[in-house]
């Protein structure tokens, strides 16, 4: 069964600092997606970004951008220039490509505080 | 729509009543999922639906969980005779197609007393 780990029950930043959340999963499956998801207090999941496990190269979208190693199963998010607004939970997620299901199994999350 | 739409936001129950939790999916979206967050947890599979059918149900705790899409638009979970341990978020997402961003309402918290 696939597994997703997030080690880091809060953290915190400085504004304008970076900060990087840790997730690792477990699975048997050599194609499947990875994501981060935002999830402020209005309790509105938001996707940050994803990861194809085929794609060697790691996904950025702006100020968001992962350290994705396939072989040591870890997808880290780093948060560059942090803002008020970058503070929330953040869930790691990982899915199949596709199939009888399109489930998201998630990790427990990362709180994260962003200070003035 | 503008996005998912989820009501009611806010749910109490007494312990045994029976309650029914809607989704409104962005309009055309096939795939529809219903998710369960405990406090504190990431949230959990309960089961989806592509248009009308049922695809997987794995994720539902009991056979007091019971969820439908009739028509293929607009989702409702029903949990019959409610206990304690069902208090959560129950989160709704729907996606294009099966390999789409799922997109997430703002939930709905139940509450049983």
């Amino acid at each position: 069964a696939q597994t997703v780990t997030q080690s880091q029950p809060e953290m915190s930043v400085q504004e304008a600092e970076t900060v990087t959340l840790s997730c690792t999963y477990d699975t048997s499956e050599s194609d499947y997606y990875l994501f981060w998801y935002k999830q402020p207090p209005s309790r509105q999941m938001i996707l940050v970004i994803r990861q194809e496990a085929y794609k060697q190269q790691n996904a950025t979208e702006n100020r968001f951008s992962v350290n994705f190693q396939k072989a040591a199963k870890s997808f880290s998010l780093k948060i560059s220039d942090s803002q008020l607004g970058d503070a929330a939970m953040y869930f790691c997620a990982y899915r199949l490509p596709g199939g009888a299901t399109n489930k998201l199994i998630f990790g427990t999350g990362t709180l994260l505080a962003v200070q003035p | 729509g503008a996005g998912v739409s989820q009501s009611p936001r806010y749910k109490v129950a007494k312990r045994g009543q029976d309650v029914a939790l809607r989704c409104d999916p962005i309009s055309g979206h096939v795939s529809l999922f219903w998710y369960q967050q405990a406090l504190g947890q990431g949230p959990e599979f309960l089961t989806y639906f592509q248009n009308e059918a049922q695809l997987d149900k794995s994720g539902l705790p009991s056979d007091r969980f019971f969820a439908e899409r009739p028509e293929g638009s607009v989702s409702t979970l029903k949990i019959q005779r409610t206990q304690q341990e069902d208090s959560a978020v129950y989160l709704c997402a729907s996606s294009l197609s099966l390999v789409n961003e799922q997109f997430f309402g703002p939930g709905t918290r139940l509450t049983v007393l």
